[in-house]
């Protein structure tokens, strides 16, 4: 059974830098193609996809996509022996309060067939 | 501003049947068999109901289904239920470089 679940600060400061952890179980991260992703709802909004990191085994590395939006202010990584994808965004602002989401992407596609429960994140002073 | 253009609501009465369009461009929807749909209900996360255009993953019920003509995809809902009620986002593989675009989201509403 694959989950995910996402944890971290509830509240940022405006400029802070936000650190939220997914751990998941059920699956394993070094699988060829399996990624895992991140989404946020800000209230009322629509889903914004944010960053992606999967297993590439013809480049024997982990790949990793970005919102162009949000690129330089984003990172994704894993570590595979806690079985954790972390997403890093700088210089927090209060419109990206939203709720964000943790996600799973099967191994060749390109959609999101497992989400975590979603954790909402305000930005205020 | 949302990649992929959809109506910002529909509705429809019990048992009728209803489509929610998603509208891009080549570079997405039109150019790759790759379209996704998920259906959010208030306070929940999404859930995907569709996946590479037209199919369904285990467990969802076959009133939902969809399809594609060019740029545009399509999800329809037939014998409306109460419990469709719900928003709805489509999304799309968009290339290497960005790889996913989400559209604005259709609120769906059973009269």
């Amino acid at each position: 059974q694959i989950t995910l679940k996402e944890s971290g600060p509830t509240l940022v400061r405006p400029t802070q830098t936000l650190t939220l952890t997914c751990t998941v179980s059920g699956f394993s991260l070094t699988t060829s193609g399996v990624g895992v992703g991140w989404i946020r709802q800000p209230p009322g909004k629509a889903l914004e996809w944010l960053a992606l990191v999967y297993w590439d085994d013809d480049e024997v590395d982990d790949d990793e996509r970005y919102s162009p939006s949000l690129k330089n202010r984003v990172t994704i990584t894993k570590d595979t022996s806690k079985y954790q994808v972390v997403l890093t965004m700088t210089n927090m602002d209060p419109v990206d309060t939203a709720t964000y989401y943790c996600v799973h992407r099967r191994a060749g596609g390109w959609y999101f067939d497992y989400w975590g429960q979603g954790t909402l994140v305000t930005v205020s002073s | 501003q949302s990649a992929l253009a959809q109506p910002a609501s529909v509705s429809g009465s019990p048992g009728q049947s209803i489509t929610i369009s998603c509208t891009g461009t080549s570079s997405d929807v039109g150019g790759y068999y790759l379209v996704s749909w998920y259906q959010q209900h208030p306070g929940k996360a999404p859930k995907l109901m569709i996946y590479d255009d037209s199919k369904r993953p285990s467990g969802i019920s076959d009133r939902f289904s969809g399809s594609k003509s060019g740029n545009t995809a399509s999800l329809t809902i037939s014998g409306l239920q109460a419990e469709d009620e719900a928003d709805y986002y489509c999304c799309s593989y968009a290339g290497s470089v960005t790889p996913v675009v989400f559209g604005g989201g259709t609120k769906l509403t059973v009269l």
